[in-house]
């Protein structure tokens, strides 16, 4: 079945960077968007940014615009998001979601905890 | 790019019909008919119930409906059940690749 599994929780201190992966199986990786999606506790989603796995193309958000770099691996199917320059308001859940029929499945989540 | 304006809590009991307001502009919600809701149980991922304003994906119950008027889109949840009770999110496309989500409504089943 159509999967996102993402890697592990981080703790990073600020002004740090994180990487979080997002590997991607049950379909072809390259035919439908990636979008960043994340959560901080007791607060809404918000959306992080997005990647076309097929061009390499993507775009963050405004909070994210200096920070933010997404890449991925065709060959293995993965996804990845790296934001720098970490600050506390980071720490949050980040989401990996296919973009059809909606963000339609989604990863497991990766908690990024930022504290010194 | 402003969030979606979202009432924070809604209630209904078992049985009953409630609906989510979800109201944006005329750059995001009024432009697209691209607008998503999500049902986010606690600790859990979130689950998309509608997509494109009206359309439910397969396996999602029946009991859940969007719609939208102008800048503002709905969701209607019919039949209440206790499994309903969860956090729901609008989103909707606002141009150039960009996702705007709404700050979520937590709806309570008495």
């Amino acid at each position: 079945q159509v999967q996102l599994v993402q890697s592990g929780a981080e703790v990073k201190k600020p002004g740090a960077s994180v990487k979080v992966s997002c590997k991607a199986s049950g379909y072809t990786f390259t035919s439908y968007e990636i979008y960043w999606v994340r959560q901080a506790s007791g607060q809404g989603l918000e959306w992080v940014g997005w990647m076309s796995p097929d061009s390499g193309n993507s775009g963050f958000a405004q909070n994210f615009q200096d920070r933010g770099t997404m890449t991925r691996d065709t060959s293995i199917s993965t996804a990845y998001m790296e934001l720098s320059h970490l600050r506390s308001e980071d720490t949050a859940v980040y989401y990996c979601a296919r973009n059809f029929l909606g963000l339609g499945v989604w990863g497991n989540g990766t908690t990024v905890t930022v504290s010194s | 790019q402003s969030a979606l304006t979202q009432p924070a809590s809604v209630s209904g009991s078992p049985g009953q019909s409630i609906t989510i307001s979800c109201t944006g502009t005329s750059s995001d919600v009024g432009a697209y008919n691209y607008v998503s809701w999500y049902q986010r149980h606690p600790d859990t991922a979130p689950k998309v119930i509608i997509y494109d304003v009206t359309k439910r994906p397969s396996g999602v119950s029946n009991r859940f409906s969007g719609s939208k008027s102008g800048n503002t889109a709905s969701l209607t949840i019919s039949g209440l059940q206790a499994e309903d009770e969860a956090d729901y999110y609008c989103c909707s496309y606002a141009g150039n690749k960009i996702l705007v989500f709404g700050g979520g409504t937590k709806l309570t089943v008495l």
